[in-house]
């Protein structure tokens, strides 16, 4: 079990909207802003989206938000294209010892 | 542009130990701006960290496998390394090596592409 909640799935049309969230403890999430997400297509290595909850990577487009409230952070997708459909992970920070914990994922498919 | 590029067997028998290397290059790993990590995938999961190792040398781990994993680094190579030992079908996952940003922890900006460890007998 991992240690952040995703939902499983989403999906959305082309040219939609989608929103997925992250949900973790006052340990994590919510007391640091560390969060980060990251794109994962078949076979591939995971790709850095978002860090520091709302930064952009360059090279990263702007379709692309993050944002944090409480415990829970989001990832935003606007504009839905084709080329999006593909697993997505967030991570966050949770001290010292610990360091990183990452989410369970959540498959977007572009309907 | 920094790659890198994990290597080593993709098959382990149970209670033997893994060993992995990750290769950097256009880059040096004696830069102190990054951490080094091992990040593990099981197959349909989640990622989960397992540690990262400075330039120093000084290394972290996750408390889950800190009884049985050693990361070391080669500077003189621009590698580093991870040996986990004692496993079970269940550390059987993609490995990737990773480069994090120091000051800003979950910036995993670059990764190897992955090795599938297998453990079996």
């Amino acid at each position: 079990q991992s240690a952040l909640t995703q939902p499983r799935s989403v999906s959305g049309s082309p040219g939609q909207s989608v929103t997925i969230s992250c949900t973790g403890t006052n340990s994590d999430v919510g007391y640091y802003d560390y969060v980060s997400w990251f794109q994962q297509h078949p076979g591939k290595a995971p790709k850095l989206m978002v860090y520091d909850v709302h930064k952009r990577p360059s090279g990263v487009p702007r379709r692309f938000s993050g944002s944090k409230s409480g415990n829970t952070a989001s990832l935003t997708i606007s504009g839905l294209q084709a080329e999006d459909e593909a697993a997505y992970y967030c991570c966050s920070y949770a001290g010292r010892y610990t360091h990183v914990v990452f989410g369970g994922g959540t498959k977007l498919t572009v309907l | 542009q920094v790659q890198l590029q994990e290597s080593g067997p993709g098959l382990v028998k149970p209670s033997q130990t893994l060993s992995l290397t990750c290769t950097v290059s256009g880059g040096s790993i004696s830069s102190g701006d990054y951490y080094w990590s091992w990040i593990r995938q099981p197959p349909g999961k989640g990622p989960e960290w397992i540690g990262y190792i400075q330039n120093s040398g000084s290394a972290y781990y996750n408390p889950s496998v800190k009884s049985r994993v050693t990361i070391l680094v080669d500077t003189s190579k621009n590698q580093f390394s991870l040996k986990l030992t004692s496993v079970t079908a269940a550390d059987t996952a993609v490995y990737f090596c990773a480069r994090e940003g120091r000051y800003s922890y979950g910036t995993f900006d670059n990764w190897g592409q992955g090795t599938l460890v297998t453990v079996s007998s």
